[in-house]
This record gives C-alpha cells, sequence and structure tokens, in this order.
C-alpha cells in the first residue's frame, strides 16, 4: 500500500541552525501538508502546498520556515535559525484530492533543537 | 478561532467491550471530519471519514455525524487492548485545507 515517507526520522541540531525536513508523498496524490506535533500537545497545521505554491497557512508558520517541491517526488520544509520551541514531531501528509478530503500522515520527523 | 474538543481521557473499557469516544467542534461550516489513531511515538493513522449526518460503519468502527449539534463520535465494538491508543478527532471545513485537531481521547482497553 502506498504510503508517504519521511527522513531523516531524527534530526538534532544547534539552535540557530538551518534544517530541511523531506518528505516524498503517495505518488498520485497532489496536495501536500506539513504539521507539526509539540510533545504532549495536539496536531498543529503548519501549511498546505498545492501546484507549486502554498495553499494556506497558519499563523504559526511565518518567516522562519519555508517549503518546496523541489522535483517530481519530493516536498521538504526548511526551518531557517532554529530556536529552542521548534522542537516537535513534524508530519508530512498528502491527499490526492482537495480540501476537505482524507490526509494521509508520513510516519514523522523528530526534530530536537539545543 | 475554530476549536475542536475532546474528553481527554483515558477512557478505560474491558476487552469484548464498546467504546464510545466523542468530539464537538465549533465550525459550523465545517464540511469533513475525520478520526486519526495514533499510538505513542507514532504519526497519525486515518481510521474512518465522515461527510453527511448520519452513521458510517467500516468493520468494528462506526462514526456518526450532527452537525446540527456539531458533534461527531466514535464507535469501537469488540475493543481489543490492540485498539489502546489515542484518538484524534479532526475537522476540514470546506474554506480552508487545514485539518483541524481535537487533543484526543486516550483509550485503554484491558484483557
Amino acid at each position: 500500500e502506498p504510503e508517504v515517507t519521511q527522513t531523516p526520522s531524527h534530526q538534532v541540531t544547534q539552535m540557530g541552525q538551518e534544517v530541511i525536513l523531506r518528505c516524498v508523498p503517495i505518488s498520485n496524490h497532489l496536495y501536500f501538508y506539513w504539521y507539526r506535533q509539540i510533545l504532549g500537545q495536539k496536531v498543529e497545521f503548519l501549511v498546505s502546498f498545492y501546484n507549486n505554491e502554498i495553499s494556506e497557512k497558519s499563523e504559526i508558520f511565518d518567516d522562519q520556515f519555508s517549503v518546496e517541491r523541489p522535483d517530481g517526488s519530493n516536498f521538504t520544509l526548511k526551518i531557517r535559525s532554529t530556536k529552542l520551541e521548534d522542537s516537535a514531531m513534524y508530519f508530512c501528509a498528502s491527499s490526492e484530492l482537495g480540501p476537505g478530503n482524507e490526509q494521509f500522515f508520513g510516519p514523522g520527523t523528530r526534530l530536537t533543537v539545543l | 478561532q475554530k476549536e475542536v474538543e475532546q474528553n481527554s481521557g483515558p477512557l478505560s473499557v474491558p476487552e469484548g467491550a464498546i467504546a464510545s469516544l466523542n468530539c464537538t467542534y465549533s465550525d459550523r461550516g465545517s464540511q469533513s471530519f475525520f478520526w486519526y489513531r495514533q499510538y505513542s511515538g507514532k504519526s497519525p493513522e486515518l481510521i474512518m471519514s465522515i461527510y453527511s449526518n448520519g452513521d458510517k460503519e467500516d468493520g468494528r468502527f462506526t462514526a456518526q455525524l450532527n452537525k446540527a449539534s456539531q458533534y461527531v463520535s466514535l464507535l469501537i465494538r469488540d475493543s481489543q487492548p490492540s485498539d489502546s491508543a489515542t484518538y484524534l478527532c479532526a475537522v476540514n471545513d470546506q474554506a480552508g485545507t487545514a485539518l483541524i485537531f481535537g487533543k484526543g481521547t486516550t483509550l485503554s482497553v484491558s484483557s
């Protein structure tokens, strides 16, 4: 069964450094998303992406964050100048159809900022 | 601010019993409703979606939606210890692409 994959599974970085989290969405899916979950808290929407542009972003997704689809398979989240409070699980999701349809999540990347 | 509320639990049921999980949402314009299961340290796994008022059954799972009451529920029949997890209710409105999640209800099924 097709699934969303994410790399790395765990990323440790120093405060102020830049990190890139990578995702390979399900191959026939056209809509891509990033969510994060701080330990013990709810899953929070960051951004959605369709047709090579951002469809929607939350208040969390400020200038520190950016997304890109560098090729036909990868979808990346870049976090510049990481802060301690960026430590969280970051989940990529994809959906075949647009707004309101089922989203399938990858296994996540645990980001630890020291 | 769109909100999704769930009782955090834990909800404890014996093996073989029915587990009932509830969720309310604030945005009356919401159109799509989902239940995800999340094991500790893992990602959300989609188990049910429901779009219309009424019941939707899939195996041991039944989702129920009442848009007038802004209420969604999930029933798990013949609960198994492997069902022990946190169940997340997520809501999406037609205007947006974002899923708004509740904090989740922790279910514990004892054998």
